[in-house]
């Protein structure tokens, strides 16, 4: 079956430091690709995506490139802020619809 | 637009007893997904609905829990009897899902289910 496996957290950055979160995934098939976002307090959210190789997804200052050859959606952002403290979610859904998430990263950024 | 929408945003139980979440999802989304998710873990799909029919209900536990989407619009979780690792929060999500570009999916705030 599927399965998404993601870097073990918890993650603590200081403000402004360079963000990676690794994620790579098993699917048969070409899987569309997904990172969700838990805010403090709130529901998931997408937080960006991917449906083909090579594709970039980007928001909010978050990039991740879908690589076929290696199995790896790895979420990065340049400069982390307090505000993007949160809980992050790599996950996959299939030609059919079915769906497959990580267990979460959760990132800590201190002022 | 509005969003997914879910009922009750907390249930406290005791074992044994049943429970039913609703949800009703963004207009027009033909897909919708129950998932588990347990404290400190991702989302477990429990079952999924294309309009009013089961695509995949694999990881339902199907002794003590059934789901239903009548009219292919809202949809309603039962679990009875309840056990304590049933403790966790509820999670329905809905996708448009026709096209590789719109298969993210929408979701709503959550029930959280505490069984004593």
């Amino acid at each position: 079956g599927n399965s998404v496996t993601q870097m073990e957290g918890p993650v603590t950055l200081s403000e402004e430091a360079f963000l990676t979160i690794n994620c790579t995934y098993t699917a048969t098939g070409y899987p569309s690709l997904f990172w969700y976002v838990q805010y403090p307090g709130e529901g998931l959210q997408l937080l960006l995506k991917a449906t083909k190789a090579d594709d970039k997804g980007s928001n909010k200052g978050f990039e991740a490139t879908y690589r076929k050859e290696t199995t790896s959606f790895h979420l990065e952002k340049g400069s982390v802020q307090v505000s993007d403290s949160a809980v992050y979610f790599c996950a996959l859904t299939s030609y059919a619809g079915k769906s497959t998430f990580g267990d979460g990263t959760t990132l800590t950024v201190k002022p | 637009e509005a969003g997914v929408a879910q009922s009750p945003r907390y249930k406290i139980i005791e074992k044994r007893q049943s429970v039913a979440f609703w949800c009703n999802p963004i207009s027009g989304h033909a897909t919708l997904y129950w998932y588990q998710q347990i404290l400190g873990q991702g989302p477990k799909l429990l079952i999924q609905f294309q309009n009013n029919g089961v695509v995949d209900d694999s990881q339902l536990p199907k002794d003590r829990f059934s789901a239903e989407r009548l009219k292919g619009v809202d949809s309603t979780l039962k679990i009875q009897p309840a056990k304590l690792e049933d403790s966790a929060v509820y999670l329905c999500a809905s996708s448009l899902l026709r096209t590789r570009s719109s298969r993210e999916q929408f979701f709503g705030p959550g029930t959280r289910l505490t069984v004593l």
